[in-house]
């Protein structure tokens, strides 16, 4: 049972590179979701979907762009990675039942040189 | 706007001990979600339990339980017969009903000393 599935796990990139972060859910969920952590603090919300063919912004969007073009997959764009974008990238889902429970893969270390 | 405040940076206890990680909250709603997540070295963010702020009664999961006051806005996590594995960093998190983003509190490190 593999859950949520994010590759890659460890990326080191150059400013103004861009990548491509890629969560797969087995779930069936309808939500997706892409949160940074950063150091001292908890997790923030950069964009969500509410379904295949949705995205909306989260609390710290700019600087990023999101794609779900298959329900399963739920891609983090970064287009010109800059140093403030080093962060742990979590990508979590969750079904549309009343329990609104987000089920979280296991991130991805991104720092921007 | 939510915020979640977890006022203990770090906590340690021995094995087998006791431990309740504290977690405040602000809010309007009257209709919303409580979470805590632990989330070891590996990284990978668990889910620990979930409480429904229309439900008095306290949620537990094994070892687990909450303490939940809705009025003082308080959701406190206590941890029975704490073992080595309960080592990790605990978060507190909130969602309103109807909403689609979690609000992390700052996060507490627990460990545990055999």
């Amino acid at each position: 049972n593999a859950g949520v599935t994010q590759t890659p796990k460890f990326r080191v990139l150059k400013t103004g590179q861009s990548m491509t972060l890629l969560c797969a859910q087995d779930m069936n969920h309808e939500y997706m979701y892409w949160y940074r952590q950063d150091p001292g603090m908890g997790l923030r919300l950069i964009h969500y979907s509410v379904g295949e063919g949705t995205t909306a912004k989260g609390e710290v969007p700019d600087g990023y762009n999101v794609s779900r073009l298959k329900k399963q997959n739920f891609l983090l764009g970064l287009e010109s990675a800059a140093p403030s974008q080093t962060s742990v990238y979590f990508c979590a889902s969750r079904s549309g039942g009343a329990k609104n429970i987000q089920y979280f893969g296991a991130g991805t270390r991104l720092s921007v040189l | 706007a939510q915020t979640v405040t977890q006022s203990q940076p770090e906590m340690s206890v021995q094995e087998a001990e006791t431990v309740t990680l504290s977690c405040t909250y602000d809010t309007s709603e009257n209709n919303y979600y409580l979470f805590w997540y632990k989330q070891p070295p590996s990284r990978q963010m668990i889910l620990v339990i979930r409480q429904e702020a229309y439900k008095q009664q306290n949620a537990t999961e094994n070892r687990f339980s909450v303490n939940f006051q809705k009025a003082a806005k308080s959701f406190s996590l206590k941890i029975s017969d704490s073992q080595l594995g309960d080592t990790a960093m605990y978060f507190c998190a909130f969602m309103k009903q109807g909403a689609q983003k979690l609000v992390f509190g700052q996060g507490t490190r627990l460990t545990i000393n055999p």
